[in-house]
Order: C-alpha cells, then structure tokens, then sequence
C-alpha cells in the first residue's frame, strides 16, 4: 500500500465549476500536511498548508481530518489557470531532525472553456 | 531573489554511464534534498544534507548513487553505471531549518535524465 493515495484522474471540470480531490495517507505518525501544485514539465510548488481546523485561501480550501488520515482540497469557481496537478503530501519529522515530504501520485486537473 | 538552479536541465546518456548532476540552493538555506520523480509519479525522496554533511541517505535506491556537498551550498548527485530504469526528473530542494516548525522546500526545475 502506497503511503499517500491520490486518485490520479484525469479529472475535466468546466470553467466557473467547483471540483474536489481527495487523498489517504497510512503513516499515523504524519505531522503536517500541505498541497502542491505542478504544472507540465515544471517543478512542485506549495499551494497549501492543511490544517485539522480548515484553512481556506481565496477559492482553495483544504481539510485533515486525522482520525481518519484523510485530506481534501476542494477548488471553487475554477479557473483556466488551474489547469495542473495537484501533489498531496505528509510530513514526518524523521530521526534525522529533517523533513521528510512524502508525495502522492498527483491529481491531474483539467479546466474546460 | 534567486531560486533553486539545477544542471543541467536535460541529460541523455547511454547504459553503463556516469553522470553528475549539479544544485545550487537558495543562498542561506542550510537544508538540501534530492527527489526522483519517474512518469506519473510524485517526487520521491533521495537524500537530505543539513550543511556539509548526508544526515538521511535513507531514500538513495543503491549504492550506485551518492551525493555530495562539500562545502555546504552546492550539491552533486552522482549516478555510476547508469541503467534505463534510472530514467527520472531528479529535483533538488532547499530549505531554511528550523527545529519546530516546518520549514518550507523550494524546489529547483529538476533535470531530465534519460538513459537509453
């Protein structure tokens, strides 16, 4: 079993609709969580920290709930720039003292004219 | 400012190879890391450098890889015998360290390695 599980997609959502992506991660022992996006060919870039309380930020709203190891993203009023994929990741603050991301397989979201 | 560099941004070698590919942090970031990424897949972790020295190797697949930092800022993966499965976008990573809080990873734009 993988460590962070993502539904790959692809997913295809027209413009001005709201999509969202779900992921499970197995370590319990997870300390922080975060979204990132990755355009094609590009590197990840943060997008968002997730919190057990709910963040939002803008039209991008992320939740944990660690009970049942489970994050989500949820993106309203999409957007043609939203085009991407989406990378879940955990963290777990290794012996070594360092962070150690572990990615998921990414979601693959297209936004239609 | 500037970002993470990393080259060479595409590398094509044949099987048997060896390569070295090169980052170059964000200047004052003491924390480095290595990622692979194949086709499809998230990066995966390689190797963390907290200043000069490899303190989480723990992700390199074989000792046909190995990582230097010698002097703290720049780093220097190096792949001997390349084999085809080999074949990935390496990222380099960089960040502030901090004891409690997470301290966030810049990633450079990776280089494309392929091996045939």
């Amino acid at each position: 079993r993988k460590e962070v599980e993502q539904d790959p997609g692809p997913f295809n959502v027209p413009e001005g609709a709201t999509v969202a992506f779900n992921c499970t991660y197995s370590n319990s022992a997870s300390q922080s969580f975060f979204w990132y996006r990755q355009d094609c060919r590009k590197e990840p870039k943060l997008l968002m920290s997730v919190y057990s309380s709910g963040n939002e930020d803008g039209r991008f709203t992320a939740q944990l709930n660690r009970a049942s190891q489970y994050i989500s993203l949820l993106i309203r009023d999409s957007k043609l720039s939203d085009s991407a994929t989406y990378l879940c990741v955990v963290n777990v603050r290794s012996n070594f003292g360092n962070e150690k991301l572990t990615f998921g397989t990414g979601t693959r979201l297209t936004i239609i004219p | 400012g500037a970002g993470v560099s990393q080259t060479p941004s595409n590398k094509v070698t044949e099987k048997g190879k060896y390569v070295e590919l090169r980052c170059d942090p964000i200047s004052g970031h003491t924390a480095l890391y290595w990622y692979r990424q194949s086709l499809g897949q998230g990066p995966e972790f390689l190797i963390y450098f907290q200043g000069t020295g490899a303190a989480d190797d723990s992700g390199l697949p074989n000792d046909r890889f190995f990582a230097v930092r010698p002097e703290g800022s720049v780093s220097t993966l190096k792949i001997q015998r390349t084999e085809r499965g080999d074949s990935a976008v390496y990222l380099c990573a960089s960040s502030l360290n901090g004891p409690v809080t997470y301290n966030e990873q810049f990633f450079g734009p990776g280089t494309r390695l392929t091996v045939l």
